[in-house]
């Protein structure tokens, strides 16, 4: 199976633009989170969805958005871009059984966002 | 709460001694614990979890890691290191009744040749 897949690799904006970030699961996962990365934060759980709905968000202003389509790829959008959003952005898969269960996550190789 | 910690931000170990890096959590229920390996400029990748049953777990590139209940720990091992190994090692917890994974803030372990 092809593994979780994002695009773009790489992206360069300017404050106050906005973005959006693809992520495309392994097939058959249903799950998707995304993770902010930053040397000094670490692992930034921003949220989850599972069949097109959010369970679980974390602590992000409401700039931060996504979405999952009904063939789970999902995206995030991150509004009124600021310099502080300069991050990897992880996205991870999971086979969950029934929603629930301690599948590990699959990782793609993240999108880094640089914003001028 | 949930939580994670990993004491160490940074771990040096020798080429071709055993090494481990530490990580102690905190769920209410039942822990389901992952440890994730980060090579520079790529995703994480998965080593192992611990769901239930024995408390020593193999893993992928010959980790393992131990559970121990009473000192709500899971440090991952390894009996010989390569320098391949250097990385950066996350640690990460969930509950039973919990989807949501709580990640630790990283381990930078450096093999030396």
């Amino acid at each position: 199976k092809a593994g979780v897949t994002q695009t773009p690799r790489y992206l360069i904006k300017t404050r106050g633009q906005q973005v959006t970030l693809s992520c495309s699961p392994i097939s058959g996962h249903r799950s998707v989170s995304w993770y902010q990365q930053t040397p000094g934060q670490g692992l930034q759980f921003l949220f989850e969805y599972f069949s097109e709905t959010q369970r679980n968000k974390g602590n992000f202003p409401g700039r931060f958005s996504g979405r999952q389509f009904s063939n789970s790829r999902s995206e995030m959008n991150v509004s009124t871009l600021e310099l502080g959003d300069s991050a990897l952005y992880l996205c991870a898969s999971s086979n969950l059984q029934n929603g629930q269960g301690p599948n590990e996550q699959f990782f793609g190789p993240g999108t880094r966002l640089t914003v001028l | 709460a949930q939580s994670v910690a990993q004491p160490e931000d940074q771990v040096n170990v020798a080429e071709g001694n055993p090494l481990t890096v530490k990580c102690t959590y905190s769920v209410s229920g039942n822990p389901y614990l992952f440890w994730y390996v980060q090579y520079p400029n790529r995703g994480l990748q998965f080593l192992l979890k611990y769901i239930t049953g024995d408390n020593l777990v193999k893993g992928s590139y010959g980790f393992e890691a131990e559970f121990n209940k009473s000192q709500t720990s899971f440090h991952l091992k390894k009996p010989s290191a390569l320098v391949s190994d250097s990385a950066l090692y996350f640690c990460a917890v969930r509950d039973s009744a919990n989807y949501q994974l709580i990640w630790g803030a990283g381990t930078k372990l450096i093999i030396k040749p």
